[in-house]
């Protein structure tokens, strides 16, 4: 089975801290994402990976950066969170097509 | 217009009955299609995948892909309390790395 694990599933964090979340997959996939589900506006695709090292931004890269330095750890990293960045924050890994979820880690920056 | 478009509901079905979730998208190129079910506070699980035009029959599952109509339907036989969840459609861009998600349907089974 696939395995996409999350360093945390609930964090609480203040305004203008640098927050890390972290993601392993286990199952040598290429392609990695990092996603932000907010009520009443579903999935966004914040960045995506199909490399070590390679990045694309999504659909909402503002206010957030990522680093992919091995295969399976894809992190996201707020350089200055902001209360709009509070929210569930999903990592997820494709295979041929299928994608699989990590847990989510739920995100409130006060 | 959205690239994949879902009916947010709520979708109320009574327990026993047939729910059937709809979906539509954009991009004519897109040749494969999941069903993610994501239950309240929790991740998308993976439940159906269908590439061809016709059915796809998985337990009380059914996929149905129509690709000249482009639209997609998930069918939920004998519908349980468990089944009430929200139902993301997703569909992988035919010409980037990433996959495309509707809003989801939000379903309910009530007994």
């Amino acid at each position: 089975d696939v395995k996409v694990t999350q360093s945390s599933r609930y964090l609480v964090k203040r305004t203008g801290e640098k927050v890390f979340l972290e993601c392993v997959q286990d199952m040598d996939h290429e392609n990695m994402f990092w996603y932000r589900q907010d009520p009443g506006l579903g999935l966004r695709l914040i960045y995506f990976s199909y490399d070590v090292k390679m990045k694309e931004k999504g659909d909402i890269p503002e206010g957030y950066s990522v680093s992919r330095e091995k295969k399976e750890r894809f992190s996201l990293i707020l350089e200055s969170a902001s209360t709009n960045q509070t929210s569930m924050y999903l990592c997820a890994s494709t295979g041929t097509d299928t994608q699989y979820f990590g847990p989510g880690t739920r995100l409130t920056v006060l | 217009q959205k690239e994949v478009e879902q009916n947010s509901g709520p979708l109320s079905v009574p327990e026993g009955a047939i729910a059937s979730l709809n979906c539509t998208y954009s991009d004519r190129g897109s040749q494969s299609f999941f069903w993610y079910r994501q239950y309240s506070g929790k991740s998308p699980e993976l439940i159906m995948f269908i590439y061809s035009n016709g059915d796809k029959e998985d337990g009380r599952f059914t996929a149905q892909l129509n690709k000249a109509s482009q639209y997609v339907s998930l069918l939920i036989r004998d519908s349980q309390p468990s089944d009430s969840a929200t139902y993301l459609c997703a569909v992988p861009h035919s010409s980037a790395s990433k996959i495309i998600f509707g809003s989801g349907t939000r379903l309910s089974i009530r007994p």
